[in-house]
């Protein structure tokens, strides 16, 4: 099972700030098969990137995700209110398609 | 629109069946995979497996397989997850999803197993 490790746990940030998350898999990620995923209290997942780098449909332009191999960064430009939440990175290249154990990003 | 619909909440005891299922509407049902995940109370997601509605093939995580099965019916477009004997640490919100990367979600299903 390739296990995926974020970090950190917790981000505090304030808005207009620059978030970075990290994923790290204890394997190479098939095709770059690695997408992120945000979740607020509540409500089901919601589908950032997709490919790595790809943003899904609706999604802004401040969210950007990079990386190839083991190394996957989640980048948020400009923090809005909005974007407090937990953070979730997934390898769906191989089975099982594993989670990261999430980043919480909180308000400073 | 796509959707995907799930069924409503339920509370069973230790020891009961239960399937819970995920309709989807809205797209090509057998062209999508539905993957579930599970998320207990206050944890993060995990995913337990996925089944390609065109043919049924079928993965599972090795944490869940052997504990649920997955199945689906694509005459009525709808994906299922069951248990044969529920245990109190199967207490969560499940959630179905479409495809490896998912797109869309279902509200999710909560789970109560009580005694």
């Amino acid at each position: 099972e390739n296990v995926l490790t974020q970090s950190p746990g917790t981000l505090s940030l304030s808005p207009g700030e620059r978030a970075t998350l990290s994923c790290r898999a204890s394997r190479s990620v098939t095709s770059s098969y690695l997408a992120w995923y945000q979740q607020k209290p509540g409500q089901a997942p919601r589908l950032l990137i997709y490919g790595a780098s790809s943003r899904a449909t609706g999604i802004p332009d401040r969210f950007s995700g990079s990386g190839s191999g083991t190394d996957f960064t989640l980048t948020i430009s400009r923090l809005e209110p909005e974007d407090f939440a937990v953070y979730y990175c997934q390898q769906y290249g191989t089975s099982p398609w594993t989670f990261g154990q999430g980043t919480k990003v909180e308000i400073k | 629109e796509v959707q995907l619909v799930q069924s409503a909440a339920e509370v069973k005891k230790p020891g009961e069946s239960l399937r819970i299922s995920c309709k989807g509407s809205g797209y090509s049902f057998t062209s999508y995979w539905i993957t579930w995940v599970r998320q207990m109370p206050g944890k993060g997601l995990e995913w337990m497996g996925a089944i390609d509605p065109s043919d049924s093939y079928t993965y599972y995580s090795p944490s869940f397989q052997g504990h649920v099965a997955i199945s689906a019916d694509k005459s009525i477009n709808t994906a299922y997850l069951q248990w044969s004997s529920l245990k109190a640490s199967d207490t969560a919100m499940y959630y179905c999803a479409r495809e490896r990367a998912s797109d869309y979600w279902g509200r999710g299903t909560l789970v109560t197993v009580s005694s």
